[in-house]
């Protein structure tokens, strides 16, 4: 089993959608959780962190349930723009190793 | 401000040949960590380095080899190269990266492929 799942998509939506991704990890240790979103060939940049509380920014809302070890991040309001892949990653309690997950790739069309 | 560079851009090796990848982390921060990213899947944890030394290691043989500068620059090692080996390579930096919610930047990656 990995340790950080999810479903790989694609997800093909209409401009203006909402869409919700989901992630589940296996380590009950891990401490910080964040959402990357890579560009086709390009680099992950980080998208936001992920809180126990839930935190918004913007269109994005990423929330986070220790108790089931799952994160979850929202989009609304899809812009074309949006179309990537988003990648769930957790930081274990080791130290500073970010460990991925697969990846969901968003397509949003017009 | 420079962001995390990286050197060079594309690379092709042929099997058993050796490659070494280069990486100037972020201005101001001081941890380097480095990735392989295969096609398709997300980028997996390969090691990580803080003054000068592995500081951590992922499940990756020992063919792959670093080393970390004084002026924080970091080098990735690939003996041996294999088919496998083919793979997005990024590097990504940080400051003092002991604490888990420190943010990792990432370079645009090396591209390397493996004949």
């Amino acid at each position: 089993r990995k340790e950080v799942e999810q479903d790989p998509g694609p997800f093909n939506v209409p401009e203006g959608a909402t869409v919700a991704f989901n992630c589940t990890y296996s380590n009950s240790a891990s401490q910080s959780f964040f959402w990357y979103r890579q560009d086709c060939r390009k680099e992950p940049k980080l998208l936001m962190s992920v809180y126990s509380s839930g935190n918004e920014d913007g269109r994005f809302t990423a929330q986070l349930n220790r108790a089931s070890q799952y994160i979850s991040l929202l989009i609304r309001d899809s812009k074309l723009s949006d179309s990537a892949t988003y990648l769930c990653v957790v930081n274990n309690n080791a130290g500073n190793m970010l460990t991925f997950g697969g990846g969901t790739r968003l397509m949003v069309k017009p | 401000d420079a962001g995390v560079t990286q050197s060079p851009t594309h690379l092709i090796k042929t099997r058993g040949q050796q490659v070494t990848l280069r990486c100037s982390p972020k201005s101001g921060h001081d941890t380097v960590s480095w990735y392989q990213q295969a096609l398709g899947q997300g980028p997996q944890f390969i090691f990580q380095y803080y003054e000068e030394e592995e500081r951590q290691r992922g499940n990756f043989p020992d063919r792959f080899s670093g080393h970390q500068f004084p002026n924080y620059s970091s080098e990735l090692n690939v003996n041996a190269l294999l088919l496998g080996d083919s793979a997005l390579y990024l590097c990504a930096s940080s400051f003092n990266g002991r604490r888990s919610t420190d943010t990792q930047y990432f370079g645009p990656g090396t591209r390397l492929t493996v004949l």
